[in-house]
């Protein structure tokens, strides 16, 4: 069976220090990977997905199939980052996730 | 636009009590899910729907939890005769195809509390 793990919960951070939320997971087969993020009172909203493999809002995850990661990195937060992150993994023909747990991003001032 | 919403926002049952929970999608989105989030946890898949129909229900708990799109649009799921570990927020998310890598997006959710 699939699983997602986020091994820590809370991340707390000065503003403009990198951030590392780590991710691994466990699949047989092709891996669809996702980050979700959900502000504080907002709902649960797509950050990136590995397939586009593009950079949003200055955070960039990279596919390690080796080591069955995809951690998401920010060179530099900023006090907006603040939210909580769900590392998330779509299976089967109609693609639902299986989500972490959640970590909790702080970026103080 | 109008993203999915759902109804109510928060729900008060006591133990035994029936409820229902409603998601309307966005307008034109073939796949519908539900996911149960436990206080603490992230989403947990219950069920699929491809227009009306009930492709996947692996994930629901109990024979308590009923689901339906009768008319591929709005999605119901029912809980029967609630217990105080069905208290959680439930997640309805929608995404245009039926299949493939979509974006799913997720409506702000229904906080049960089972009392």
């Amino acid at each position: 069976a699939q699983r997602v793990t986020q091994p820590e919960k809370l991340l707390s951070v000065f503003k403009g220090a990198p951030v590392e939320l780590k991710c691994n997971y466990s699949y047989s087969g092709s891996p669809e990977l996702f980050w979700y993020v959900q502000y504080s009172r907002q709902r649960l909203q797509l950050l990136l997905r590995h397939i586009s493999r593009e950079s949003i809002k200055g955070f960039t995850a990279d596919l390690n199939k080796g080591e069955t990661s995809f951690h998401l990195k920010k060179p530099f937060a900023q006090e907006e980052d603040s939210a909580m992150y769900y590392c998330a993994l779509a299976t089967g023909a109609n693609s639902k996730l299986t989500f972490g747990k959640g970590i909790t991003l702080s970026v103080r001032p | 636009g109008a993203g999915v919403s759902q109804s109510p926002r928060y729900k008060v049952a006591k133990r035994g009590q029936d409820v229902a929970l409603r998601c309307d999608p966005i307008s034109g989105h073939v796949s519908l899910f539900w996911y149960q989030q436990a206080l603490g946890q992230g989403p947990e898949f219950l069920t699929y729907f491809q227009n009306e129909a009930q492709l996947d229900k692996s994930g629901l708990p109990s024979d308590r939890f009923f689901a339906e799109r009768p008319e591929g649009s709005v999605s119901t799921l029912k809980i029967q005769r609630t217990q105080q570990e069905d208290s959680a927020v439930y997640l309805c998310a929608s995404s245009l195809q039926g299949t493939g890598s979509y974006e799913q997006y997720f409506g702000p959710g229904t906080r049960l509390t089972v009392t």
